[in-house]
């Protein structure tokens, strides 16, 4: 069973830095594109960034691009994304993704909030 | 704000029928797959149809999906109330070089 467990998440405040984590089991883990999608309380969903297998190409949302920045690590199984100068508006549950196969279906972590406040 | 619209929400009594528009342009709808997810309240979300139209295992034939040009539709027929839920159009954006999803729609069974 492919289980995605995010953590990492927490105050703080406008400025400063976080370290999101995403540990996968159950897959794979190297074999795959990755994301990082966020969703603003009461608010819509937001893809942040993505991640190929080797880590040789990322995408990220135009918002975030300079601050944040998303690596994996595929001994480990894990998929990181480093946050720096965080604002107000990065406030959001963030949920890694990951879809081996679209006919299977998709996976999604259960999300990590992140709160950026003074 | 998203470069997809979708309306804010779509309402049906049980039973019938809904669908819901998703509006991009040629540098998304019009230039890629288009992907839709289904978000329960309090959940993750879940890849509801990908690739335009196909269905991931488990998904039940009571969703479908369309691509026309520059737009994207999602139907659901024979709603019950465990499809409440909201639910987003993705696609690649070629010009932003970005997954963007579009704004979200409420389904509320009446």
């Amino acid at each position: 069973e492919v289980q995605l467990v995010e953590s990492g998440g927490g105050l703080v405040q406008p400025g400063g830095s976080l370290r999101l984590s995403c540990a996968a089991s159950g897959v794979t883990f190297s074999t795959y594109w990755m994301n990082w999608v966020r969703q603003a309380p009461g608010k819509g969903l937001e893809w942040v960034a993505n991640i190929k297998q080797d880590g040789s190409q990322k995408y990220y949302v135009d918002s975030v691009k300079g601050r944040f920045t998303i690596s994996r690590e595929s001994a480990k199984n894990s998929l990181y994304l480093q946050m720096n100068s965080l604002r107000a508006e990065d406030t959001a549950v963030y949920f890694c993704n990951l879809t081996p196969i679209p006919a299977a279906g998709d996976f999604w972590g259960q999300g990590t909030l992140v709160t950026v406040s003074s | 704000q998203s470069v997809l619209t979708q309306p804010p929400s779509v309402s049906a009594a049980p039973g019938q029928k809904v669908t819901i528009s998703c509006y991009g342009s040629s540098s998304n709808i019009g230039n890629d797959y288009v992907y839709w997810y289904q978000q329960l309240p309090g959940t993750a979300p879940k890849l509801l149809i990908y690739e335009d139209n196909k269905r991931p295992s488990g998904i039940f034939d009571r969703f479908s999906g369309s691509r026309s040009g520059t737009s994207a539709t999602l139907g659901i027929t024979g709603l019950q109330t465990g499809d409440e839920a909201d639910y987003y159009c993705a696609t690649w954006d070629s010009s932003l070089s970005a997954y963007v999803f579009g704004t979200g729609t409420k389904v509320a069974v009446l």
